[in-house]
């Protein structure tokens, strides 16, 4: 079964960088069938997707969002990571890492979650 | 970028009762890259549909998806007590803002 964890500091103070780590286990990240992406969810609020990454180092990131990530791979430690730069309080979110189907897009298997707040 | 438009924002019914939430596309999406996630309070959210009318492994039969185009549809035939959270709705790098369905 495969499993996803995040890891990484709960606290970052505004204007630093934020970093995660997302573990995989129970499956190769170097599929070829597969992206990997992460996505947050502020407190009370929706879904947003922050990037994609393959397995070769290809990678995809929202818009909104784009001049402050970067997605990176590790397959030999079988991680992908997340930088989110000059972080203010609107980035307090719970961070998800998942993995996605290449051929749709679809997120099939999820981490839990690891909350992040940006405080001084 | 495509965005999608989830209705209703809030849906109040009892168990038993069917519900049917909406997404609906800013421009006509491939059937094939609409899916729905369910997601309950402190829980990652979990894949229902796929390609928007397949169901994930493991997914009970009562949840069904159908749509095409611009407006797609996730449908609960008898609502269980566990039904209770929230939908959304995703298309490659978008989600839809979610339908809570909350029990009346």
């Amino acid at each position: 079964q495969l499993q996803l964890q995040e890891s990484g500091p709960g606290l970052v103070k505004p204007s630093e960088t934020l970093s995660l780590t997302c573990t995989v286990s129970g499956g190769s990240i170097s599929s070829s069938s597969y992206y990997w992406g992460w996505i947050r969810q502020p407190p009370g609020k929706g879904l947003e997707w922050i990037g994609s990454i393959y397995y070769s180092g290809s990678t995809y990131y929202n818009p909104s969002l784009k001049s402050r990530v970067t997605i990176s791979v590790d397959t030999s430690k079988n991680q992908f990571s997340l930088k989110l730069s000059s972080v203010t309080a609107a980035d307090t979110a719970v961070f998800y890492c998942a993995r996605a189907l290449e051929f749709d897009g679809t997120f099939d298997y999820w981490g839990q979650g690891t909350l992040v707040t940006v405080s001084s | 970028e495509i965005v999608l438009t989830q209705s209703p924002g809030t849906l109040s019914l009892s168990p038993g009762e069917r519900a049917t939430l909406s997404c609906r596309a800013s421009q006509s999406v491939s059937s094939s890259y609409l899916a729905w996630y369910q997601q309950k309070p402190g829980q990652a959210p979990r894949l229902l549909i796929y390609g928007a009318s397949s169901r994930a492994t493991g997914i009970p039969d009562r949840f069904s998806g159908s749509g095409s185009g611009t407006d797609f549809t996730l449908t609960i035939s008898r609502l269980e007590p566990e039904d209770f959270a929230v939908y959304y709705c995703q298309q490659y790098g978008s989600f839809g803002q979610g339908t809570r369905l909350e029990i009346k």
